[in-house]
């Protein structure tokens, strides 16, 4: 059964650094998604992505956030300069729309810790 | 906006038995999807069962189901012989307008 990857599993960074995340969403699903989920707090939409380009963002997806596609592929999420409050869990998700009506399929995450 | 609130922080089960969790919502849209995911301590987000609003029938999935009273606006999923492999988060959301609003979770401990 095809699946959301996602790499790498964890990250540590330095506060102020950049991060990317990579994401490798179900080869036939367009719609591509992050939420993040802060240790013992409930998971949170970040963006939304169609056709190149942001669906929908979060008040937390501020200037620090930029997504992308860079190929067929992959889905990435940057966080430009890290603060200490990004330390979380980082889920992608995708859906295709079509066969399985707006069912999200996430990825195992990527646990970030900012230092 | 929409709201999810799940009432419950903690529930615990013993093996075999039934087990409910609750799920409120608050919304002014007519339609929409309702989801359960299971979050075990690796973490991962596994979706559970889904529920279509405009579907009154009540979705079920092996020892899973659910019971949706859309007047109400509640979502609550029953889980029956319960598992030890049962035991995680469970977070219900909400689905309208692209993105999924989860609930603060209900974390389930399965007893032997």
């Amino acid at each position: 059964e095809p699946e959301v990857t996602q790499t790498p599993s964890h990250q540590v960074t330095q506060m102020g650094q950049e991060v990317i995340l990579r994401c490798v969403p179900i080869s036939n699903h367009l719609y591509f998604y992050w939420y993040r989920q802060i240790l013992g707090q409930k998971v949170e939409f970040l963006v939304s992505f169609y056709n190149n380009e942001i669906s929908e963002k979060s008040e937390i997806f501020d200037d620090q956030f930029s997504v992308e596609r860079p190929d067929g592929s992959n889905f990435t999420l940057k966080i430009r300069s890290t603060k200490l409050e990004d330390s979380a869990m980082y889920f992608c998700a995708s859906n295709d729309r079509s066969s399985h009506k707006e069912t999200q399929y996430f990825g195992p995450g990527t646990r970030l810790l900012v230092l | 906006a929409q709201t999810v609130t799940q009432s419950q922080p903690e529930m615990s089960v013993q093996e075999a038995e039934t087990v409910t969790l609750s799920c409120t919502y608050d919304t002014s849209e007519n339609n929409y999807y309702l989801f359960w995911y299971k979050q075990p301590p690796s973490r991962q987000m596994i979706l559970v069962i889904r529920q279509e609003a405009y579907k009154q029938q009540n979705a079920t999935e092996n020892r899973f189901s659910v019971n949706f009273q859309k007047a109400a606006k509640s979502f609550s999923l029953k889980i029956s012989d319960s598992q030890l492999g049962d035991t995680a988060m469970y977070f219900c959301a909400f689905y309208n307008t692209d993105k999924l609003i989860f609930g603060t979770g209900t974390r389930l401990q399965v007893f032997p």
